[in-house]
């Protein structure tokens, strides 16, 4: 078995600061996400990677950039925080000739003041 | 691009009672579809996929049905319990892109003693 760590669990930001979430997995799975879940509006999808040094936009991508400087990371930042936002960040991994079905790690949760 | 609607949006039953949620999508090319489960504070973890040739599919407690017809798919807790309790999110994945799954909103499921 292997896990998906994402760091900071919870991150508290001042409105126009730039937040970097960060995401680990062991599963060596070739791609990666990010989405936001926002309450009542499911997952956006924000970005993801194929394999190391990938990088392909979402449809919630302007707002942020991400890096994929090695095959078992993935970072995202928040390139300007936006006021009174909250939303909960999920890194997911797939493994290749699973249909991309997703692990999912436990979540960083945002808050700005 | 494809779109997904999930219904409902809450849902509280009792226990032992069953328990329905449907989604719809709009892209016919979409062929591989999921259900995952969100439990209170947790991440989401995968309840089922079925295929674009799987029509019913049986879990523990729980049945799942894909109409491509209608382009709908249904997840139908059968004697619901308490520990049931939790999200449910459904997801397609379309044959254009196979790196993006789109989620539905989400339905916060409450089962009650």
């Amino acid at each position: 078995g292997g896990i998906i760590t994402q760091t900071p669990k919870f991150l508290i930001g001042q409105e126009g600061q730039k937040l970097t979430l960060k995401c680990q997995q062991n599963f060596n799975h070739d791609t990666m996400y990010w989405y936001r879940q926002d309450s009542g509006k499911g997952l956006r999808l924000i970005y993801y990677s194929i394999t190391e040094n990938d990088l392909q936009k979402g449809d919630l991508s302007e707002g942020y950039d991400a890096s994929r400087e090695k095959k078992s990371s993935f970072s995202l930042t928040v390139t300007s925080a936006q006021k009174n936002e909250m939303a909960v960040f999920l890194c997911a991994s797939s493994p290749p000739g699973s249909q991309n079905t997703l692990y999912f790690g436990a979540g960083t949760r945002l808050s700005v003041l | 691009g494809e779109q997904v609607e999930q219904r409902p949006p809450h849902l509280s039953v009792r226990e032992g009672d069953s328990a329905v949620i449907t989604c719809t999508y709009t892209d016919p090319n979409s062929y591989y579809f999921f259900w995952y489960k969100q439990e209170p504070g947790a991440s989401l973890q995968l309840l089922m996929k079925v295929f674009s040739s799987t029509e019913i599919n049986e879990g523990q407690g729980f049945t799942v049905l894909l109409n491509k017809k209608d382009k709908r798919l249904s997840l139908n807790l059968t004697a619901a319990h308490p520990g049931d309790s939790a999200a449910y999110f459904c997801a397609v994945r379309g044959d254009t892109n196979a790196y993006k799954v789109i989620f539905g909103k989400g339905t916060h499921l409450h089962v009650l003693p």
